[in-house]
């Protein structure tokens, strides 16, 4: 069955810092996310992605966060700078359809910020 | 905000028997979404349910929808210990392109 990619699986960084997570959305979607999930908390949205650009983004996603798809497979949300309460699990998801449809989630990025 | 909220927040049954959660959310929605997601791991896409549409079946999995009382319900019949896991709804609005998760119920099968 066709996979959401995320990698790193895990990635520790020092606060301030840039970090690039990286996914690699099932081949045939058109339509990308960002989610992440605090420990012990909601997921929250991030950001949507359709056509080369935003379709929607949440309050999270300040000027610090960005994303980009600079390939025909990879899609990837960058923190400019990161701080110690991005630290939580980031989840890509791509959708075939979009809106109305099920959602394919990858496992997952830890992020922990120092 | 239209975020789904679980209950119970958490639920400790044996193999075997049923477990059933429930899902309210706050204002008008297109779909309802369940999704399940073992310790750490990812998101795994369980079953959609559109704002026309009352109940829905999939394997072992029963929800139904009740857009008068903003609420669903998820029903795993025959729970198997493979099951333990915490199961999120998500709501999806008209005029939006994303989710809204609730906090989520955490299920333990006990063998």
């Amino acid at each position: 069955e066709p996979e959401v990619t995320q990698t790193p699986s895990h990635q520790v960084t020092q606060m301030g810092q840039e970090v690039i997570l990286r996914c690699v959305p099932i081949s045939n979607h058109l339509y990308f996310y960002w989610y992440r999930q605090i420990l012990g908390q909601k997921v929250e949205f991030l950001v949507s992605f359709y056509n080369n650009e935003i379709s929607e983004k949440s309050e999270i996603f300040d000027d610090q966060f960005s994303v980009e798809r600079p390939d025909g497979s990879n899609f990837t949300l960058k923190i400019r700078s990161t701080k110690l309460e991005d630290s939580a699990m980031y989840f890509c998801a791509s959708s075939e359809l979009g809106k109305g449809n099920g959602y394919t989630f990858g496992s997952g990025t830890r992020l922990t910020v120092v | 905000s239209q975020q789904g909220e679980e209950d119970p927040q958490a639920l400790s049954i044996q193999e075997g028997e049923n477990a059933t959660m429930n899902c309210s959310y706050k204002t008008s929605i297109n779909n309802l979404q369940w999704y399940r997601q073992n310790s750490g791991r990812g998101l795994v896409h369980l079953i959609l349910i559109r704002s026309n549409e009352r109940e829905k079946h999939s394997g072992r999995l029963r929800v139904t929808l009740d857009t008068s009382k903003k609420s669903s319900s998820l029903l795993i019949t025959a729970s198997r210990a493979a099951d333990t896991a915490s199961y999120f709804c998500a709501t999806e609005g008209f005029y939006d392109y994303k989710l809204s998760f609730g906090a989520g119920t955490t299920v333990t099968v006990r063998a």
